[in-house]
């Protein structure tokens, strides 16, 4: 079974600072991890995605994330915030098709408020 | 491509209704979700299907929901009868299936109120 754990369910930063959104996961097979973000009455539009390879990751608009396995952790950071990057953030896990795992689970959400 | 459409975005209806819900895949995507979004318990997987077949509907609530795919690149969500708890977004999300990569799309979901 897979679950994601996103510890805090609001984060107020100030415009230009830089802000760190936790994410931390459960699998007991190889993962997928995603970060999508939700603009006030919209979908879900992906950032960014871990599949394989560097650890490091770039996503749309200024966001990366980490991947660390030992911690098994996929926090999203950003050096610098932008008042359009008020939305609710998603982190997600996924397994792989040939398991039958590529369902996502995600977790409950962080809402990111940017503060002029 | 036009992305995920989903029809309609918002549906009102009196409990004990029909509700059906409405998704059209990203062409060439084979695999398809819909996920519920409330505020109590925010975004739940009700089901999904791996080309037209249910694989997992361990979410569906109970037996007043029925998912189908009658064809490669369209689905509906039914709720018969609907009861005010069933209120939420529901959004449908289709992925490429490929094994290497399981990114979903997302439509812009349906606002869901029973009254």
């Amino acid at each position: 079974a897979q679950s994601v754990t996103q510890l805090d369910s609001q984060v107020p930063v100030f415009e230009e600072a830089p802000v760190e959104l936790r994410c931390n996961y459960s699998s007991s097979v190889s993962v997928y991890l995603f970060w999508y973000v939700q603009y006030p009455n919209q979908g879900l539009q992906l950032l960014l995605k871990y599949l394989s390879g560097s650890t490091l990751v770039k996503g749309i608009n200024g966001f990366e994330a980490e991947f660390n396995k030992s911690q098994t952790s996929f926090h999203l950071r950003k050096p610098s915030v932008h008042i359009s990057d008020t939305a609710e953030y998603f982190c997600a896990v996924s397994g792989d098709r040939i398991f039958g795992n590529e369902k996502l689970t995600f977790g409950t959400g962080t809402r990111l408020t940017i503060i002029p | 491509d036009a992305g995920v459409i989903q029809s309609p975005r918002h549906e009102v209806t009196e409990m004990g209704q029909e509700v059906t819900l409405r998704c059209k895949l990203i062409s060439g995507h084979n695999s398809l979700f819909w996920y519920r979004q409330t505020m109590m318990r925010g975004l739940e997987l009700l089901i999904y299907f791996n080309n037209n077949v249910p694989i997992d509907d361990s979410g569906m609530p109970e037996d007043r929901f029925s998912a189908k795919m009658p064809n490669a690149s369209f689905s509906t969500l039914k709720i018969q009868p609907s009861e005010p708890r069933d209120s939420a977004v529901y959004f449908c999300a289709s992925s490429l299936g490929d094994p290497g990569d399981t990114e979903a799309f997302f439509g812009q979901g349906t606002r869901l109120t029973v009254v």
